[in-house]
């Protein structure tokens, strides 16, 4: 079966710092990953994905993502936090249907 | 306004009683979707439709929930009987069938359940 793994439940940073988000992946075959953004009551909203190709994926709202398949990883980036970026963060990988990890909450502090 | 619908957004019931959500996909969307969700958890999926064939369901649609999509366009899921440990988060997403792994989903609002 494929999975993500999200290590750490929360992240804090303080605005203008660099944002990573963790996730690991375990998958047979060529990985398809996601990551997903989702504020409070309110539905998940794609950022990014990793299909092929260059390892650094660039998405939505100035996120990227890093692709390392030596490491099995897929760490989500933001070079400069913004306060509007706390939510929970969620990374996936679709075998035909999107297998989640337990989401990692982003705070960041003014 | 030409995104995913979920309809009720919110549903109170009692033990007991039966629900039903409804999902509008994305119009030209082949795929449906349907996840659960609770409190402090990632998505769990429920099963998914290519047009009107249901393909695939999940251990966790036990036999107290069922979904259609007669027409290949809106979807229901139902669930009978419902027990306090069926609320949580219902959403519904969609994506086209052509490069199906690929392609990324598109999330409803979802339906929050909650059973009293």
């Amino acid at each position: 079966a494929q999975s993500v793994a999200q290590p750490e439940d929360q992240v804090n940073v303080a605005e203008g710092n660099p944002l990573t988000v963790k996730c690991t992946y375990s998958v047979s075959g060529n990985p398809y990953l996601f990551w997903y953004v989702q504020y409070p009551n309110r539905g998940l909203q794609f950022l990014l994905k990793y299909i092929t190709g260059d390892n650094l994926v660039k998405g939505s709202y100035g996120f990227e993502a890093e692709f390392n398949k030596s490491q099995t990883s897929f760490h989500l980036k933001k070079p400069s936090a913004l306060v509007s970026d706390s939510a929970l963060y969620f990374c996936a990988v679709n075998d035909y249907k999107l297998s989640f990890g337990a989401g990692t909450t982003v705070t960041v502090r003014a | 306004d030409t995104g995913v619908s979920q309809d009720p957004r919110h549903k109170i019931t009692k033990r007991g009683q039966n629900v039903t959500f409804r999902c509008d996909p994305i119009s030209e969307h082949n795929r449906l979707y349907w996840y659960r969700q609770t409190l402090g958890q990632g998505p769990e999926f429920l099963t998914y439709f290519q047009n009107e064939a249901q393909l695939e369901k999940s251990r966790l649609l036990s036999d107290r929930f069922s979904a259609e999509r007669p027409k290949g366009s809106f979807s229901t899921l139902e669930i009978q009987r419902t027990e306090q440990g069926d609320s949580a988060m219902y959403l519904c997403a969609s994506s086209p069938l052509n490069q199906a792994l690929s392609y990324e989903q598109y999330f409803g609002p979802g339906t929050r359940l909650t059973v009293t």
